[in-house]
């Protein structure tokens, strides 16, 4: 089992509409979690960054960790076409190691 | 623009030669990690350099090695290339050895074709 899981997609939605993204993780030693954007053949960049459970919220961007249920979400509100992309999901303990996830890849269509 | 830059941005290796990937981090970073990324897959740990030494390597054969360099630049080296090694190579600076309360960020990477 690997320990960050995302569901691959591709994910399609129309624009305007919210993009729900979700992964589940396995280490309980996370602390903080990490979602990267990441366009075709270019570097991941950092969305948003999160500390133990709760929501944050940045513009279009709200990130929630439910460290209960090993669980964390980012919602894309008000979708664009530039939002199409490959969305990762990252974990980390103390250290500057990251365990992402697959990747999820967004459609959103004009 | 994270202020990480890698170079090449990409490159073609023949199987069994010997790569190396050169990266500048953000100013005031003094910590980098190299991830590699196989084409559909999320990025996966390879290891990470502070103040000139290794600090934590991932499930990596000792053919990948590195340097980090008194200015923070870094290189990571890779001998008796296979096929499977083609790969987008990231290279990620943080301002922290323990990473807690920085953040990550990564460069563009450099794509390398094993033939």
């Amino acid at each position: 089992q690997k320990e960050v899981e995302q569901d691959p997609g591709p994910l399609s939605v129309p624009e305007g509409a919210i993009v729900s993204l979700n992964c589940t993780y396995s280490n309980s030693a996370f602390q903080y979690f990490m979602w990267y954007r990441q366009y075709s053949r270019k570097g991941p960049e950092l969305l948003m960054y999160t500390y133990s459970s709760g929501n944050k919220e940045d513009g279009r961007f709200t990130a929630q960790v439910d460290k209960s249920s090993k669980y964390i979400s980012l919602f894309i509100r008000d979708s664009q076409p530039s939002d199409s992309a490959t969305y990762l999901c990252g974990g980390k303990a103390a250290g500057n190691k990251l365990t992402f996830g697959g990747g999820t890849r967004v459609l959103v269509k004009p | 623009e994270t202020g990480v830059t890698q170079s090449p941005t990409h490159l073609i290796k023949t199987r069994g030669q010997q790569v190396t990937l050169r990266c500048s981090s953000q100013s005031g970073h003094n910590t980098v990690s190299w991830y590699q990324q196989a084409l559909g897959q999320g990025p996966q740990f390879i290891f990470q350099y502070y103040r000139e030494e290794e600090n934590g390597r991932g499930n990596f054969p000792p053919r990948f090695s590195g340097l980090q360099f008194p200015n923070y630049s870094s290189e990571l080296n890779v001998n008796a290339l296979e096929l499977d090694d083609s790969a987008l190579y990231l290279c990620a600076s943080s301002s922290s050895l323990t990473g807690e309360g920085n953040t990550i960020y990564f460069g563009e990477g450099s794509w390398l074709t094993v033939v």
